[in-house]
């Protein structure tokens, strides 16, 4: 059973342009969540999270926005850079319990072209 | 800040090896690392927790005989595949966590292929 989904495999956009990467989520007890970039080869990058006390984060060209009531979060990448080009993992957490273990999505690899 | 080194990140060894995994925080102190395997087109899946001084919490279907860890330090965590066999060959990554709420930084992760 799959908690933490990420539909588009994969996503192209043009430079400049913004980049919408989306996440559902079924478990209700998550609280926290966050976004990782992950280039070939290497581990994944803590990119920008948000608590579930909050709708919106923002940090730079990137934004996070949590929708408790649908389940769903989103990335926003605004301008895309071919930088950006990666896989990015949304994960969720749940501080209940004490235990802080993230359950991860399957990725979605962004392609920004120039 | 907040790097992660995790060695070896490749190991090509013979069905029975044990395989020992080595996961470092190297700026900063990490009360807990997890240990994650990833599978091709699949998911980060945890595997297990540890803190440090402590056992470590193993999440459902891990063998814990089967991955010992330890985590002697507040620096540094190891992962054991004992006598490894072809069904774990797979990708193994640590990451590691500074205190509660905080976000875990992760390694580059080892590719483990067991002949």
């Amino acid at each position: 059973d799959q908690q933490v989904k990420q539909n588009s495999p994969s996503l192209s956009v043009q430079e400049g342009r913004i980049s919408i990467l989306n996440c559902d989520y079924t478990n209700s007890m998550f609280d926290y969540f966050l976004w990782y970039k992950k280039y070939p080869a290497e581990g994944p990058t803590f990119l920008i999270s948000i608590s579930s006390i909050k709708d919106k984060n923002e940090d730079g060209r990137f934004t996070v926005f949590l929708n408790k009531s649908a389940k769903h979060l989103s990335l926003h990448i605004v301008p895309s850079q071919p930088g950006d080009s990666a896989v990015y993992f949304c994960a969720a957490s749940s501080a209940q319990g004490g235990s802080e273990k993230l359950v991860f999505g399957k990725g979605t690899k962004l392609t920004v072209n120039p | 800040g907040a790097v992660v080194s995790q060695h070896p990140s490749r190991v090509i060894c013979k069905s029975g090896t044990s395989v020992k995994i080595e996961c470092r925080s190297l700026d900063f102190q990490a009360t807990t690392m997890f240990w994650y395997r990833q599978f091709p087109k699949q998911s980060l899946m945890l595997m297990a927790t540890s803190n440090e001084g402590s056992k470590a919490t193993y999440e459902q279907g891990v063998e814990k005989d089967k991955f010992l860890i330890n985590h002697a330090s507040l620096t540094l965590s190891t992962l054991t595949v004992t006598s490894a066999h072809p069904e774990d060959s797979s990708f193994y990554i640590c990451s590691a966590q500074g205190s509660f709420n905080q976000p875990q930084h992760f390694g580059d992760g080892t590719r483990l292929s067991i002949l």
